[in-house]
């Protein structure tokens, strides 16, 4: 298995509920990456992970909740959700911080 | 502050047209670096180009070319006789020396048969 690992494809969730979103790279990247793509906004930075530190924390609300286990690996926990974080959330992974990003399929993401 | 700009929300061709999708950016640096993205409709960004600052030369691949001009700040991408297979969503994108890609709104390209 290659590239850029996404699961799950689809959450739908209550406001009240608990879950993670899972980002798996196999392509021995050193940086990882977690966006939220909302309709007719632009791709919005939330976090950057590098050699498991994270280096930028984008103004994000404290109900989700990074986690960088090991360099392959990249959880978001998600915590009393909002309608509005509603979204597309993309991962990525890059060589280091100004390689190119290889990104994932994303998570479709339903607040109920 | 960087910025960049897509003022093309959506585009529509007919298969074997050329389409030129534009970006704009804005920025203080001298370094930087500009990329093109590709958002098919399965959801995923797929890299297509990285650019740097310092290149200006313009590229071609396949049939896929970028024009870099540092006078007008633009990193507009060309695509040369369409396809079906090339409606997605296209980003432009700018970072500096750091981790942060700014990433404009996209263009949404529909090629019809």
């Amino acid at each position: 298995e290659t590239g850029v690992t996404q699961t799950p494809r689809h959450l739908v969730m209550g406001m009240t509920n608990k879950k993670s979103l899972k980002c798996e790279q196999h392509l021995g990247h050193n940086a990882m990456y977690w966006y939220k793509q909302s309709a007719k906004k632009p791709l919005e930075l939330m976090f950057v992970y590098n050699f498991k530190e994270q280096t930028e924390n984008n103004s994000v609300p404290s109900r989700f909740s990074p986690e960088c286990p090991n360099s392959s690996h990249l959880f978001l926990h998600l915590h009393t959700l909002q309608p509005e974080d509603s979204a597309l959330y993309l991962c990525a992974s890059s060589q280091d911080l100004i390689q190119p990003q290889h990104f994932g399929d994303g998570t479709r993401l339903s607040i109920l | 502050a960087q910025k960049v700009t897509q003022a093309q929300t959506e585009i529509s061709v007919v298969e074997k047209e050329d389409v030129t999708l534009d970006c704009v950016y804005e920025t203080r640096d001298t370094t930087y670096y500009l990329f093109w993205y590709k958002q098919p409709p399965s959801g995923e960004l797929v890299f297509l180009i990285r650019r740097n600052s310092f290149d200006e030369q313009n590229e071609i691949s396949g049939r896929y070319s970028w024009n870099f001009q540092k006078s007008t700040s633009s990193f507009n991408f060309t695509i040369t006789a369409s396809q079906v297979v090339d409606s997605a969503v296209y980003f432009c994108a700018l970072t500096r020396n750091t981790d942060k890609l700014i990433f404009g709104t996209g263009t949404r390209l529909q090629v019809f048969p």
